[in-house]
């Protein structure tokens, strides 16, 4: 069974650094991208980013590039997102979702329950 | 950067015909796909390729994509299919967008 599971609920005070996690099982990890989708309090779905664990090729939604990282760690099959210094505005759900490889068709087939990061001070 | 437009309601009576824009440029030389998120819970793909509904995805859900439009309709409209949907398409590998998402009410 295909299974996505991220790490808990995070509260951290603007400024701090934080990753969240998104370990993956019941498939071949190395072989499906692994995109990172936020979702602030009451709005819609927003493209974070994603990484190949294959070969770590990764991409950034334009909000994002610069102020995020993606990245992977193959031999215990987990993705990661990474912060070093929270905002207020990074307050949301995170969620992890896998996405077949192969070409531009493939939708998030299978997705993690979330993270939900708040940042207050 | 590309978007995607979607309407952000759409009302149906139970029973009958549901149908959710996508719109953006040229979208129809990229290929769709739909996800359905009920409050609490994750997005699930419903429609993808445009058109093909993954297994588990009932058959009242279908999609086309032509032109500048992507739709979603869903035909008999049931009380479960409440929810919010997104379209979604990949710009290029490694750059995806969301549409802005449509709230269903089932009234």
């Amino acid at each position: 069974e295909v299974q996505l599971v991220q790490s808990g609920a995070e509260v951290k005070k603007p400024g701090e650094s934080l990753s969240i996690s998104c370990k993956g099982s019941g498939y071949t990890f190395s072989t499906y991208w692994i995109g990172w989708v936020r979702q602030m309090p009451g709005k819609g779905l927003e493209w974070v980013g994603i990484i190949y664990p294959g070969d770590s090729d990764t991409g950034y939604g334009p909000s994002f590039q610069g102020h995020v990282t993606i990245s992977v760690d193959k031999s215990i099959s987990t993705a990661y997102l990474h912060w070093s210094s929270l905002t207020a505005s990074d307050t949301a759900i995170y969620y992890c979702a896998r996405r077949p490889s192969g070409g531009n068709y493939a939708p998030f087939d299978y997705w993690g329950l979330g993270t939900l990061v708040t940042v207050s001070s | 950067s590309y978007e995607l437009t979607q309407p952000p309601s759409v009302s149906v009576s139970p029973g009958q015909t549901a149908r959710i824009t996508c719109s953006g440029d040229q979208l129809g030389n990229k290929y769709v796909s739909w996800y359905q998120q009920k409050p609490g819970q994750s997005p699930v793909v419903v429609i993808h390729q445009d058109s093909k509904r993954p297994s588990g995805t009932p058959e009242r859900f279908s999609g086309s994509n032509s032109g500048n439009t992507a739709t979603l309709t869903i035909s008999g409209t049931q009380a479960i299919d409440e929810a919010d949907y997104y379209c979604q398409a990949w710009d290029s590998n490694t750059a995806c967008v969301f549409g802005t998402g449509t709230k269903v009410t089932v009234l």
